[in-house]
């Protein structure tokens, strides 16, 4: 069984910039998490999506933002970008979120803000 | 604010048990208690999770006070492998507004000695 694919690995972006990051679940899963994670602030949560609905949200910009597809596979995107948006995104999928059952991650996009 | 205390690091044995605490004193009576971990340069891992009765599998065990403010993840016998960062966060599924913000807080880096 694949696992969550996350794409691309690693990017390198310019100020003021925008950016769109894939993220593909296991196959069956309906829920996909975002998070960013940096040096300073851990691991933040952004926003989950459920059969394509936003279910919930942190405490992010605007600038932030995500859809899901029918087939469950999800995008953020982060406009305008800021030297503070260099970190490594994360994505994961659980079969239906709400920590019922336990959440799978990707290897994260690394993107780099010049 | 993190709802769930962990100590910042731990050391312990290669070969030996260990025992890694989380204190969640502020818990509801619908919270589920997960463990995750992240491995350097990888993606947070799934390792375990309960509501209330201790739970195992072949990662862990995880034993969760009778009170519920508080959990120890039980690695039978520690491996360099699982030297990591060890994340305790509680999630409760009954939560349908946007209310439910999923916090990691810093974890537990784990250091195995050889």
């Amino acid at each position: 069984k694949a696992g969550v694919t996350q794409t691309p690995r690693y990017l390198i972006k310019t100020r003021g910039q925008q950016v769109t990051l894939s993220c593909s679940p296991i196959s069956g899963h309906r829920s996909v998490s975002w998070y960013q994670q940096t040096p300073g602030q851990g691991l933040q949560f952004l926003f989950e999506y459920f059969s394509e609905t936003q279910r919930n949200k942190g405490n992010f910009p605007g600038r932030f933002s995500g859809r899901q597809f029918s087939n469950s596979r999800s995008e953020m995107n982060v406009s305008t970008l800021e030297l503070g948006d260099s970190a490594l995104y994360l994505c994961a999928s659980s079969l239906e979120g709400r920590g019922r059952t336990e959440a799978f991650f990707g290897q994260g996009t690394r993107l780099t803000v010049v | 604010d993190a709802k769930t205390t962990q100590p910042n690091s731990m050391e312990s044995n290669e070969e030996e048990p260990v025992h890694l605490p989380c204190n969640h004193s502020t818990i509801s009576g619908t919270d589920y208690i997960h463990w995750y971990r992240q491995l350097p340069s990888q993606g947070p891992e799934y390792v375990i999770h309960g509501l209330t009765s201790n739970v195992n599998n072949r990662m862990a065990s995880l034993a969760i006070a009778e009170d519920r403010k508080s959990s120890t993840l039980i690695l039978h016998r520690a491996t360099l492998r699982d030297a990591a960062v060890y994340y305790c966060i509680l999630r409760d599924p009954t939560i349908t507004n946007r209310d439910d913000k999923i916090i990691f807080g810093k974890g537990t880096r784990l250091h195995i000695l050889p």
